[in-house]
């Protein structure tokens, strides 16, 4: 299917774990973005991306790690899961950088440490 | 850094009543202003969208209009309806060769009863 998926939509992990987020779009957009949405907070960047082999630090990484080998897919893993990064999580996709272009969201994964 | 503030909900409002959601931003540059909306269970969707001063964006009924001197990008839409029921998302963008990010007010959820 044409469009920015993501996988799983749902998941619950324990304290401790490493997590996994994929992210997959087929339009080949050039960048890539992963944001978490917590209430009252709106979206906050945690990571993005340029191109293939090129990623940066957003407003709250710590404690996620990103890759791009490919340009249609962006993991974000949580290296050791907590609390406090139960969330939702969007990846985005845009075509350039241009300051109107639109940015293309998936539909979330809903993300619950215990 | 760059910032946006929009008013609290949620907003529970009657069908065909008038609907604004406030929104005023700070940004060290220049940003594009944008309007998303996220439906019940899926991901964010752009509403509409300004680059410059005095522009107005538009789509589906809803307007907004970039005001530079007051650093503002309010939401209107005259006439609503049940299916406007959503969270809106005002947000600015930080353009540039690392990619069109986005900073994100909190949200406002809006409720609109038959």
């Amino acid at each position: 299917d044409a469009g920015i998926t993501q996988s799983p939509r749902y998941k619950i992990t324990e304290t401790g774990r490493q997590v996994t987020l994929m992210c997959h779009q087929t339009w080949s957009h050039s960048y890539m973005f992963w944001y978490r949405q917590d209430l009252g907070h709106g979206l906050r960047l945690i990571y993005y991306s340029a191109a293939a082999d090129i990623t940066d630090k957003g407003e709250v990484p710590d404690g996620y790690v990103v890759s791009r080998s490919k340009t249609e897919n962006f993991p974000l893993t949580l290296e050791s899961a907590t609390r406090s990064q139960t969330s939702v999580y969007f990846c985005a996709s845009s075509e350039s950088a241009e300051r109107d272009t639109e940015a293309f969201f998936g539909q979330g994964t809903r993300l619950t440490v215990v | 850094g760059n910032s946006v503030t929009q008013m609290e909900g949620p907003v529970t409002l009657s069908e065909e009543a008038f609907l604004t959601i406030n929104c005023t931003y700070t940004a060290t540059g220049y940003p594009s202003l944008f309007w998303y909306v996220q439906y019940p269970g899926e991901g964010l969707q752009l509403l509409l969208k300004a680059t410059k001063a005095d522009d107005k964006g538009s789509n589906k009924g809803f307007e907004a209009t970039y005001r530079k001197e007051t650093t503002s990008f309010h939401l209107e839409k005259g006439s609503v309806q049940v299916s406007d029921s959503a969270v809106y998302f005002c947000a600015l963008s930080d353009y540039g060769a690392a990619g069109n990010k986005l900073t994100f007010g909190g949200g406002t959820r809006v409720l609109v009863k038959p």
